[in-house]
C-alpha cells in the first residue's frame, strides 16, 4: 500500500545550526511532495514542494532533497530559529489523480535557545 | 487576502448527536480537500471536491459522513450520529489548479464527542 514515514519523531537542535528532516515514501509514481509545519492549534503551513522531475529546491533557509532512487525526501533548514518549532510533515500525492495528499505522521523539531 | 476559514474551531458533541463542519476556501480555487487529523497523527484524506463535483470520497470512515459544496465554494462536512472514535481535528484545504498544487490549510475544527 501508499505510505509516507518519518525516520525519528523528535529532532532537537541548538538555535543556530542546521536541522534535517527526513522522510521516506513507498509509491514510486508520487510525482509532487510537499513539506508542511504545523504549529499547535493550527492547520498545516505551506513550507516548499518538489516535483519528481527535480532532485533539489531551494527556499528561504529551506532546501528539499528528493532521492527518487531510494525514494527518500529531506528538509534541510538552515541556521535553525526559536519559530522553527513545530511538527513537521512531509507528503506525497501517491498514485491519485486528485490531488490528495498522503502525509507522514510527523517529526517534532524543538529549537533550544 | 483572507486564507481559508473553518467554523467553528471548536465542537462538543455528545455521542449520537449530528454535527455539521464548515469550510470557506480561498476564493476562486478549484479544489477543495477534507481531512482527518487524530492527535499526534498526520491529516488522513477524506474526500475530495472539484468545483461541485464530489470526485472522490474514498477516505470517508463510514456512510455517517457526508460532505457537499452545492455551488462551487463554501463546504460542509457532516457527521451523523457521532462516536467517540470521530473525535479529531477536521482540516479543510484548497488549491486553485485541479491536481498537484499547493494545497492551503484552514486551521481545523477540533471535534470531541463525549
Amino acid at each position: 500500500g501508499e505510505s509516507v514515514g518519518l525516520h525519528l519523531p523528535t529532532l532537537s537542535v541548538q538555535e543556530g545550526d542546521n536541522s534535517i528532516i527526513n522522510c521516506a515514501y513507498s509509491n514510486s509514481a508520487s510525482d509532487y511532495f510537499i513539506w508542511y509545519k504545523q504549529e499547535s492549534g493550527k492547520g498545516p503551513q505551506f513550507i516548499i514542494d518538489i516535483r519528481s522531475n527535480m532532485d533539489k529546491r531551494q527556499g528561504q533557509r529551506v532546501t528539499v532533497l528528493l532521492n527518487k532512487t531510494v525514494k527518500h525526501l529531506s528538509l534541510q533548514i538552515a541556521a535553525t530559529q526559536p519559530g522553527d518549532s513545530a511538527v513537521y510533515f512531509c507528503a506525497e500525492t501517491g498514485s491519485s489523480n486528485t490531488g490528495k495528499l498522503i502525509f507522514g505522521q510527523g517529526t517534532t523539531l524543538q529549537v533550544k535557545p | 487576502g483572507a486564507g481559508v476559514s473553518q467554523s467553528p474551531r471548536y465542537k462538543v458533541a455528545k455521542r449520537g448527536q449530528d454535527v455539521a463542519l464548515r469550510c470557506d476556501p480561498i476564493s476562486g480555487h478549484v479544489s477543495l480537500f477534507w481531512y482527518q487529523q487524530a492527535l499526534g497523527q498526520g491529516p488522513e484524506f477524506l474526500t475530495y471536491f472539484q468545483n461541485e463535483a464530489q470526485l472522490d470520497k474514498s477516505g470517508l470512515p463510514s456512510d455517517r459522513f457526508f460532505a457537499e459544496r452545492p455551488e462551487g465554494s463554501v463546504s460542509t462536512l457532516k457527521i451523523q450520529r457521532t462516536q467517540q472514535e470521530d473525535s479529531a481535528v477536521y482540516l479543510c484545504a484548497s488549491s486553485p489548479d485541479r491536481v498537484s498544487s499547493e494545497q492551503y490549510f484552514g486551521p481545523g475544527t477540533r471535534l470531541t464527542v463525549t
